[in-house]
């Protein structure tokens, strides 16, 4: 168990939708990041969030966003779902941002657009 | 981030040591080499990771070549649960901080 949590485990979703992931990172953990894992594109970062700010954005869409909360839970809000946004979004944390820390990551939430 | 090179897969047998190689000939003074490795329906998990001096913690090895042109993962004793996709990263100094995952190597553990 990372202590990293990710909700819901499983989404299924029509095409147009919108939906909200959710990620509790580790306690004391200041960074949240977001990947995508598609059979294709392999695991793509997407976006990261440090205290509240965004810190840097990978290969994510605009009909994505993100956000961090206060609590430090960040929310990923994927909109107008196409098929091809069915994927595994995983959530990690580490306590700051420097290239040696660790990232946890959480078991993921998968996404099925129908 | 400069780019690493890794076999698509690699078979092992059960209670056998695992040598995993990665090549990253462009890598600089300030990278870092990290292994993180994904078992099946699994978020990534760190391993191991390090700059110049080999290094040992409870899951593995890393063995950097001198010329840091390459480095080695070993697992000591391969364990079924060992069976998964190692990816080997390079974090240069001045990158964010999100990881930059390639194909990585399917470790398969035969018992």
């Amino acid at each position: 168990d990372s202590g990293v949590t990710q909700t819901p485990k499983h989404l299924i979703t029509a095409t147009g939708q919108r939906v909200t992931l959710r990620c509790s990172p580790r306690s004391g953990d200041l960074s949240v990041y977001w990947y995508q894992q598609s059979l294709d594109q392999g695991l793509q970062f997407l976006i990261q969030y440090y205290n509240g700010e965004e810190r840097a954005k990978g290969n994510i869409l605009e009909r994505f966003s993100a956000q961090q909360f206060p609590d430090l839970h960040s929310e990923l809000n994927l909109s107008s779902l196409e098929l091809g946004d069915s994927a595994l979004y995983f959530c990690a944390s580490s306590v700051a941002t420097a290239r040696v820390e660790t990232q946890y990551f959480g078991p993921g939430t998968r996404l099925l657009v129908l | 981030d400069a780019k690493t090179t890794q076999p698509n897969s690699m078979e092992s047998n059960e209670e056998e040591p695992v040598h995993l190689p990665c090549n990253h000939s462009t890598i600089s003074g300030t990278d870092y080499i990290h292994w993180y490795r994904q078992l099946p329906s699994q978020g990534p998990e760190y391993v191991i990771h390090g700059l110049t001096s080999n290094v040992n913690n409870r899951m593995a090895s890393l063995a950097i070549a001198e010329d840091r042109k390459s480095s080695t993962l070993i697992l000591h004793r391969a364990t079924l649960r060992d069976a998964a996709v190692y990816y080997c990263i390079l974090r240069d100094a001045g990158s964010q901080g999100n990881l930059i995952f390639g194909k990585g190597t399917k470790l398969s553990v035969k018992p």
